[in-house]
């Protein structure tokens, strides 16, 4: 039982490349998020899916794009990578009900030179 | 918008002592869900132990058990018999029954253990 996997686990950069960070999840669950976390801040919400082909804003949602084509997978896109795009970053999934618990992947340290 | 706060960045506690990390929140929802997480040098997010706003008893798993005070907004979590093991970052998290499955993070508390 995999649970949420995420990849990769570290990347390096340039400013101005693109590249694509990949979730997947295994327990078919209908919410995925991608938060980034900042020391000092928390993990804050960049966008978000409740289902397959819906997708919306989370509180940070600048600079990256999602898409969601099947349930298992929540793709994160850096279209123009910035410095301030320097973070880690986690990919989390649940179900929509209750006080069901969000599974996190290990995370993806992203730096930007 | 919901918010949460921990208002200490850094905490310590010797081995088998007891220590209490601090949670506050707002929001004008009714129905809500509380968590605390950990997340060791790995970087893994762990789930320690969670609270349903409507249930007026306080939560316990082990070693770890909660202050949950409704009207005060304030959700504190209580370590007992630490561990060097329980050296980690903690978060708090709020979960709205309004807001879907979104999580709302506090800003992290950074335990140390000493031994």
């Amino acid at each position: 039982n995999a649970g949420v996997t995420q990849t990769p686990k570290f990347q390096v950069l340039k400013t101005g490349q693109s590249m694509t960070l990949q979730c997947a999840q295994d327990m078919n669950h209908e919410y995925m998020s991608w938060y980034r976390q900042d020391p000092g801040m928390g993990l804050r919400l960049i966008h978000y899916s409740v289902g397959a082909g819906i997708t919306d804003q989370g509180e940070v949602p600048n600079g990256y794009n999602v898409s969601r084509s099947t349930t298992e997978d929540f793709p994160l896109r850096l279209l123009s990578a910035a410095p301030s795009q320097t973070s880690v970053y986690f990919c989390a999934s649940s179900t929509l009900t209750g006080n069901t618990e969000a599974f996190f992947g290990q995370g993806t340290r992203l730096t930007v030179v | 918008a919901q918010t949460v706060t921990q208002s200490q960045p850094e905490m310590s506690v010797q081995e088998a002592e007891t220590v209490t990390l601090s949670c506050t929140y707002d929001t004008s929802e009714s129905d809500y869900y509380l968590f605390w997480y950990k997340q060791p040098p790995s970087r893994q997010m762990i789930l320690v132990i969670r609270q349903e706003a409507y249930k007026q008893q306080n939560a316990t798993e082990n070693r770890f058990s909660v202050n949950f005070q409704k009207a005060a907004k304030s959700f504190s979590l209580k370590i007992s018999d630490s561990q060097l093991g329980d050296a980690a970052m903690y978060f708090c998290a709020y979960r709205g029954e309004t807001s879907g499955s979104r999580l709302t993070f506090g800003e992290g508390t950074q335990l140390t253990v000493n031994p």
